[in-house]
């Protein structure tokens, strides 16, 4: 069964702590996309990946933000240091990066408590 | 001016009804576009997909297309209390990258049965 996976589901920290959350994307999917979900902005996209490489991180505050892909199975979005307005679901998605289509298949996301 | 537009709702249904949710853009070059589902407490899923003016029909739903308006709907006929959720208009294109989704903030139905 082809899903995406996240990791921590749930992180409660304090302000000023670094965290880290993780994503292996599907098997075979070349593009990978960090998304923070909000109530009252919705789904911001942060950054994007083709083939691993950075290809739009302009959502993403450069300060303390920043997200990489060491390898094909794993995208890590970091935020140090944390504070309590980055408080959010972040949302990883991957896709086959073929053609029109949209399909992102999305992880059950990593809820982010900063207090 | 937010590049997706929808009424945040809820949009309240009964049962058996037909329900309408819209969705307006503003990129022009815009020329692919998405319904995604989201229970609550899960992750968005995609429903429908449309790239071509007019009609796409899939089961109970059908998704329209005017991109000279600049609008897209997605119609649910005969709801279902399941039917019940956040439904995101999302948008790609050549000025954004074909991948990369723009996303509404969503609208929130609720089918009461």
């Amino acid at each position: 069964d082809a899903r995406v996976t996240q990791t921590p589901r749930h992180k409660v920290t304090e302000m000023g702590q670094e965290v880290t959350m993780r994503c292996q994307p599907i098997l075979g999917h070349n593009t990978v996309f960090w998304y923070r979900q909000t109530m009252m902005q919705g789904l911001e996209l942060l950054a994007y990946f083709r083939n691993r490489a950075p290809l739009d991180d302009s959502g993403m505050p450069k300060d303390r933000f920043s997200a990489e892909m060491p390898d094909a199975t794993l995208a890590t979005l970091k935020i140090q240091p944390s504070e309590p307005r980055d408080s959010a679901v972040y949302f990883c998605a991957s896709g086959s990066g073929q053609g029109r289509t949209g399909e992102l298949f999305f992880g059950e996301g990593s809820r982010l408590t900063v207090l | 001016q937010k590049e997706v537009e929808q009424n945040s709702g809820p949009l309240s249904v009964p049962e058996g009804a037909i329900a309408s949710l819209n969705c307006t853009y503003s990129d022009r070059g815009s020329q692919s576009f998405f319904w995604y589902r989201q229970y609550s407490g899960k992750s968005p899923e995609l429903i429908m997909s449309i790239y071509s003016n007019g009609d796409k029909e899939d089961g109970r739903f059908t998704a329209q297309l005017n991109k000279a308006s600049q609008y897209v709907s997605l119609l649910i006929r005969d709801s279902q209390p399941s039917d019940s959720a956040t439904y995101l208009c999302a948008v790609s294109g050549m000025n954004t990258g074909f991948q990369k989704l723009v996303f509404g903030t969503g609208t929130r139905l609720l089918v009461s049965p």
